[in-house]
């Protein structure tokens, strides 16, 4: 079974420029996540979607920070305009719906970005 | 945000068994403890999870205290490859939030 997949691996930017992440889950997991993990700390929850829905985003600074799953399948996470504070990485988990409880989040490999 | 306590690292020679704590002294009765690692430059995995009982797989064992309060994730033969930070989650489906906490830092040494 082919795992998340996550594109770029690798983005530098400067400040005040614009970036996007790509995000392909397992198939068949109707729940994705996008995390960002800054060094040193574990991730954060960004935001949430069941199939195209968002179900969480109370922690995705919308003012620089967008997210859309249009199809329900893959995902595309947007910072416009970066800052220095949102070097990190860039996280994207799926989930298979199944009993309650059960969280069981598949990761991919992130995207680590710079902000200089 | 996070409703875990972990020490910030622990040291674990190869071949031994490594025992990482987690307290959760407010984890409520519908919580689940999980535990997942993260190698260096890898995104997080997961290892095992519980309610009540103890827990074993092919990777490790999750020992719950009678009280819910804590727990003890055991790798019972570590290896270099187990080097990783370790994050313990207690996960309420009601609330459907993951918090990380910063983990415990494991050093499997040779």
């Amino acid at each position: 079974e082919a795992g998340v997949a996550q594109s770029p691996r690798y983005k530098i930017i400067e400040k005040r420029q614009s970036v996007a992440f790509w995000c392909n889950p397992i198939s068949g997991h109707a729940t994705l996540y996008w995390y960002q993990q800054i060094l040193g700390q574990g991730p954060k929850l960004l935001i949430q979607f069941q199939n195209n829905g968002v179900v969480d985003d109370s922690q995705l600074p919308k003012d620089r920070f967008s997210a859309e799953r249009l199809k329900g399948v893959d995902s595309t996470l947007k910072i416009q305009p970066a800052k220095l504070e949102d070097s990190a990485v860039y996280l994207c988990a799926s989930r298979l719906p199944g009993l309650a409880g059960v969280e069981t989040q598949y990761f991919g490999p992130g995207t680590r970005l710079l902000v200089l | 945000d996070a409703k875990t306590t972990q020490p910030t690292s622990m040291d674990c020679a190869e071949g031994r068994a490594a025992n990482l704590p987690c307290n959760h002294s407010t984890i409520s009765g519908n919580e689940y403890v999980y535990w997942y690692r993260q190698i260096h430059s890898q995104g997080p995995q997961y290892i095992i999870h519980g309610l009540k009982n103890n827990e074993t797989n092919e990777m490790a064992s999750l020992i719950i205290t009678e009280d819910r309060k804590s727990s003890t994730l055991i790798l019972p033969h570590a290896t270099l490859r187990d080097t990783a930070v370790y994050y313990c989650i207690v996960f309420g489906h009601i609330f459907n939030k993951f918090y990380f906490g910063s983990g415990t830092k494991l050093n499997v040494k040779p």
